[in-house]
């Protein structure tokens, strides 16, 4: 099965500043999809970013975008211009193109803006 | 922008009984997902529905846990005698086949369990 990895449990960032999430995943697989989602308080989950592994090109939503590193196995999500808003739960999750469709989900980075 | 929609948000239910988690995926989508979070931890898949049955499950998805999709609307998660652990956060999410954009999902039903 793959894992998914977000090593940072907890980050922080000043508004307008510019914070990058990590994760790197484990598999065998040459086709996937990778996404971020985000889970505010609120709790609902938000997709904020997806990226195709067959892309080279890394995936730009306005102030979110990745890296995707495919030989290194890394996606990791930077979020510019932070703002208040951006406070959330943030969660890596790996989908397999070859078999099924359930997402594998990391174990989420908590991110806090500050004023 | 289309929704899915779960009921209740929030429902507490007493060890041994059950408990049906109602959604409504997003009109023209195919498949359908039930996934759970306990508090504090990871979103866990639980199982995906498509075609009227059950096409991939885990290993949480055991006896105790079913789904239906009683209409042509309705998406449900039955769990037939529920255990202390079985507290969490429920999510349905929905997708469209074969896309690679993710699901939507639902913005979730608490379970607690006394």
């Amino acid at each position: 099965a793959q894992t998914v990895t977000q090593s940072q449990p907890e980050m922080s960032v000043q508004e307008a500043e510019t914070v990058t999430l990590s994760c790197t995943y484990d598999t065998s697989e040459s086709d996937y999809y990778l996404f971020w989602y985000k889970q505010p308080p609120s709790r609902q989950m938000i997709l904020v970013i997806r990226q195709e592994a067959y892309k080279q090109q890394n995936a730009t939503e306005n102030r979110f975008s990745v890296n995707f590193q495919k030989a290194a196995k890394s996606f990791s999500l930077k979020i510019s211009d932070s703002q208040l808003g951006d406070a959330a739960m943030y969660f890596c999750a790996y989908r397999s193109g070859n078999s099924g469709y359930a997402l594998n989900f990391g174990k989420g980075t908590s991110l806090l803006v500050t004023p | 922008e289309p929704e899915v929609t779960q009921t209740p948000s929030h429902q507490v239910t007493q060890m041994g009984q059950e408990v049906i988690l109602r959604c409504v995926p997003i009109s023209n989508h195919l498949y359908f997902y039930w996934y759970r979070q306990i508090l504090g931890q990871k979103v866990e898949f639980l199982v995906s529905f498509y075609n009227n049955e059950i096409s991939e499950k885990s290993e949480i998805f055991d006896d105790q846990f079913s789904v239906e999709r009683p209409d042509g609307s309705n998406f449900t998660l039955k769990i037939r005698s529920t255990k202390l652990e079985d507290s969490a956060m429920y999510f349905c999410a929905s997708s469209d086949r074969g896309t690679a954009y993710g699901y939507t999902f639902g913005s979730g039903t608490r379970l607690t369990v006394v």
